[in-house]
C-alpha cells in the first residue's frame, strides 16, 4: 500500500498570511505514459464532507479560489494558500488514486493564529 | 447540479448486516466511477470501495473485503454497498462519492454521509 504522510499535523497562520501543507508518498504517484501525478487535495470543514480542491497535484477544481495551489511530483506535494482566510479553516487532506488502496494522509488541521 | 444522497445506516449489533444506498443525480451515472469512503468519529478519511461506471470491476480495501459487497444499478442511477460481519472498527459516516472519471480518479462529489453505529 502507499502511505501518505502530511505534515504539519496542525497548523496556525494568521489571516492574510500563507499556509503550506506539504504531503509525502511512500512511492511514486507519478505515472510515466502520461506524465500526470495521481494526487489530490480535499477540503474538510467541521459537519461537512470533503470537498475537492485540487487533482492531478496542481489542476485547481472549478470554482475554487485562487488562493489555493498544488505543486509537487512523484513523491512530495504541497497545498499553498497564498493568503489565509477565515473560511479556510479546516482540515485538509492529501489522497493518492495511484492505485488501490486509494490512500489518504492523516489530515491537516489549519486554525487561525 | 450532482447530487448524492445517502440512506441505509443505523445502529447495528456487531456480526450483523446493513446495506446502505445512494440516489444519484445531475450527471450520467454510468459514465463515472462511484466510491464509498468512511470516516470514524473524530478521525481521518479512510476509502473503502469503487466501482467502475458498467459495475464490471470492483475495488476494496483490505479492512472491508469479503464482507463488503459494493454495486450499482445503472438503470436506476443507485450505487449500494452490502455490509455484512460488521464489527465496532467499522463504525464510521459513510460516504457516497462521485470519481471525476475511471476508477483511478480523484473524488470530485460527495454526499453528506450516512452514520453506521455497530455496537451491541
Amino acid at each position: 500500500d502507499i502511505v501518505m504522510t502530511q505534515s504539519p499535523d496542525s497548523l496556525a497562520v494568521s489571516l492574510g498570511e500563507r499556509a503550506t501543507i506539504n504531503c509525502k508518498s511512500s512511492q511514486s504517484v507519478l505515472y510515466s505514459s502520461n506524465n500526470n501525478n495521481y494526487l489530490a487535495w480535499y477540503q474538510q470543514k467541521p459537519g461537512q464532507p470533503p470537498k475537492l480542491l485540487i487533482y492531478w497535484a496542481s489542476t485547481r477544481e472549478s470554482g475554487v479560489p485562487d488562493r489555493f495551489s498544488g505543486s509537487g511530483s512523484g513523491t512530495d506535494f504541497t497545498l499553498t494558500i497564498s493568503s489565509l482566510q477565515a473560511e479556510d479553516v479546516a482540515v485538509y487532506y492529501c489522497q493518492q488514486y495511484y492505485n488501490t488502496p486509494y490512500t489518504f494522509g492523516q489530515g491537516t488541521k489549519l486554525e487561525i493564529k | 447540479e450532482v447530487q448524492l444522497l445517502e440512506s441505509g445506516g443505523g445502529l447495528v449489533q456487531p456480526g450483523g448486516s446493513l446495506r446502505l444506498s445512494c440516489a444519484a443525480s445531475g450527471f450520467t451515472f454510468s459514465t463515472y466511477a462511484m466510491s464509498w469512503v468512511r470516516q470514524a468519529p473524530g478521525m481521518g478519511l479512510e476509502w473503502v470501495s469503487s466501482v467502475s461506471g458498467s459495475g464490471g470491476s470492483t475495488y476494496y480495501a483490505d479492512s472491508v473485503k469479503g464482507r463488503f459487497t459494493i454495486s450499482r444499478d445503472n438503470s436506476r442511477n443507485t450505487l449500494s454497498l452490502q455490509m455484512n460481519s460488521l464489527r465496532a472498527e467499522d463504525t464510521a459516516i459513510y460516504y457516497c462519492a462521485k470519481n471525476w472519471a475511471g476508477s483511478s480518479s480523484c473524488i470530485d462529489h460527495w454526499g453528506q454521509g450516512t452514520l453506521v453505529t455497530v455496537s451491541s
